[in-house]
């Protein structure tokens, strides 16, 4: 098992771009969810997903889209960066379980917005 | 509002002693979770512990425990004989409601150093 997988571990984009996060986990779990760290702070929650063809919005959706066309991946697509958006990003998914529940995390990746 | 408070930015613990990261939580949902995340230098986020709000003992994970009291909303988590390798930063966070599955809400984090 892999567990949650992000891809790029770096990315340094200039203003206006466009850009995919990539998140994939092989656990077949139904929750996934983005995340934005930045420094010094928690989490907060940018985009979630509770299945596949279905998303909805966290706490600081402005500037992100996301889609979940499989069980498996769940990208995060910038629109336009913009200085803002320089921050960790993380992704995760979860189960509800009959043990409890858990969520499980990427490794992250390091966006800069120059 | 601030739905998970850590009022503890900062704590130093000697190695082999216990340490108690507080945690308050507000939510009007009588179904919720709390979980503990621990975020070393190297950045990945790492589940320590989970507690469900209909849980009726206190959770506990090897070294973890968490001390849950719903009366007064508070999680706190308890590390016992503390180790070098605990040194990082510690998230509670919550996930609030039956619809609420994979979104959770985090406090600010305790940075945690642990001398020798």
């Amino acid at each position: 098992n892999a567990g949650v997988t992000q891809t790029p571990k770096f990315q340094v984009l200039k203003t206006g771009q466009s850009m995919t996060l990539q998140c994939a986990q092989d656990m077949n779990h139904e929750y996934m969810s983005w995340y934005r760290q930045d420094p010094g702070m928690g989490l907060r929650l940018i985009h979630y997903s509770v299945g596949a063809g279905i998303t909805d919005q966290g706490e600081v959706p402005n500037g992100y889209n996301v889609s979940r066309s499989t069980t498996e991946d769940f990208p995060l697509r910038l629109l336009s960066a913009a200085p803002s958006q320089t921050s960790v990003y993380f992704c995760a998914s979860s189960y509800n379980g009959r043990g409890g529940e858990t969520q499980y995390f990427g490794p992250g990746t390091r966006l800069l917005v120059l | 509002a601030q739905k998970i408070t850590q009022t503890q930015p900062g704590m130093f613990v000697q190695e082999k002693e216990a340490v108690t990261l507080d945690c308050t939580y507000d939510t009007s949902d009588q179904s919720y979770g709390l979980f503990w995340y621990k975020q070393p230098s190297s950045g990945e986020m790492i589940f320590l512990i989970y507690q469900g709000s209909y849980d009726e003992q206190n959770a506990t994970e090897g070294r973890y425990s968490l001390n849950f009291q719903k009366a007064r909303k508070s999680a706190n988590l308890v590390i016992s004989a503390s180790q070098l390798g605990d040194s990082a930063m510690y998230f509670c966070a919550m996930r609030e409601g039956d619809d609420s599955w994979g979104k959770l809400q985090f406090g600010a984090g305790t940075q945690v150093v642990v001398t020798p």
